[in-house]
């Protein structure tokens, strides 16, 4: 089954644009991923799906803050002009007929 | 708008068993592929079962087969979990969520809590 990796922790200033990576297993580097929001205290929120060729789709009422890329085993979030509110964990997710698998999630500190 | 309202957490003795149900509005219901996902305190999110539209197809996560029984009841809207020989390991917020097309998660519920303990 794939497997995916995040780092624990990311931080960045208010303002600035931040990068957080989801790296897909070997053997399973074509999948797509979607990446989910949770905010302290709150249920995890749909972002967007971001397929093999980088190309991606977002969810409703998603702010054009944010988007996402990929390259090879690699799918990423990008977060521009940081606010407060962006401050939460994000996690990525993968899929297949009978399994879904997430990642462990990154903590996103806003400073 | 799209709607998904969790319900029927509860503190359940170790052994026990809970049903948990989810309400769906705002989408046809019967036409999407829909899953369970669970946290545990303190912890990430982990896949628990998911159940295909019409419902004849039902996969889970390891730990819970055998355990725990996705159903779905399309003429209610509604999803359910029935969790039986519950662990304390079980303890978490369950979340229903929605899948675009049997693949990625595009809508989450509020979640409900299990607590299993003595």
């Amino acid at each position: 089954q794939p497997v995916l990796t995040q780092s624990p922790s990311a931080s960045a200033s208010l303002g600035a644009s931040v990068k957080l990576t989801c790296t897909l297993s070997s053997g399973h580097t074509t999948y797509p991923i979607a990446w989910h929001q949770q905010q302290p205290e709150k249920g995890p929120r749909y972002l967007m799906k971001i397929n093999t060729d980088g190309s991606h789709s977002e969810g409703d009422g998603i702010p054009d803050r944010f988007s996402g890329s990929g390259s090879g085993a690699e799918r990423y979030l990008t977060i521009s002009r940081l606010q407060s509110e962006d401050e939460a964990d994000y996690y990525c997710q993968t899929w297949d007929t009978d399994i879904h698998v997430f990642g462990r999630g990154t903590h996103l500190t806003v400073l | 708008e799209v709607q998904l309202v969790d319900s029927g957490g509860d503190l359940v003795q170790p052994g026990g068993s809970l049903r948990l149900s989810c309400e769906a509005s705002g989408f046809t219901f019967s036409l999407y592929h829909m899953t369970w996902v669970r946290q545990a305190p303190g912890k990430g999110l982990e896949w628990v079962a998911n159940i295909n539209p019409g419902g004849r197809a039902k996969y889970s996560v390891g730990s819970v087969k055998g355990r725990f029984t996705i159903s779905r009841d399309d003429a209610k809207n509604s999803l359910y979990l029935q969790m039986n020989s519950l662990r304390v390991d079980d303890t978490a917020v369950y979340y229903c969520a929605r899948q675009k097309f049997g693949g990625q998660i595009d809508y989450w519920g509020q979640g409900t809590l299990v607590t299993v303990s003595s």
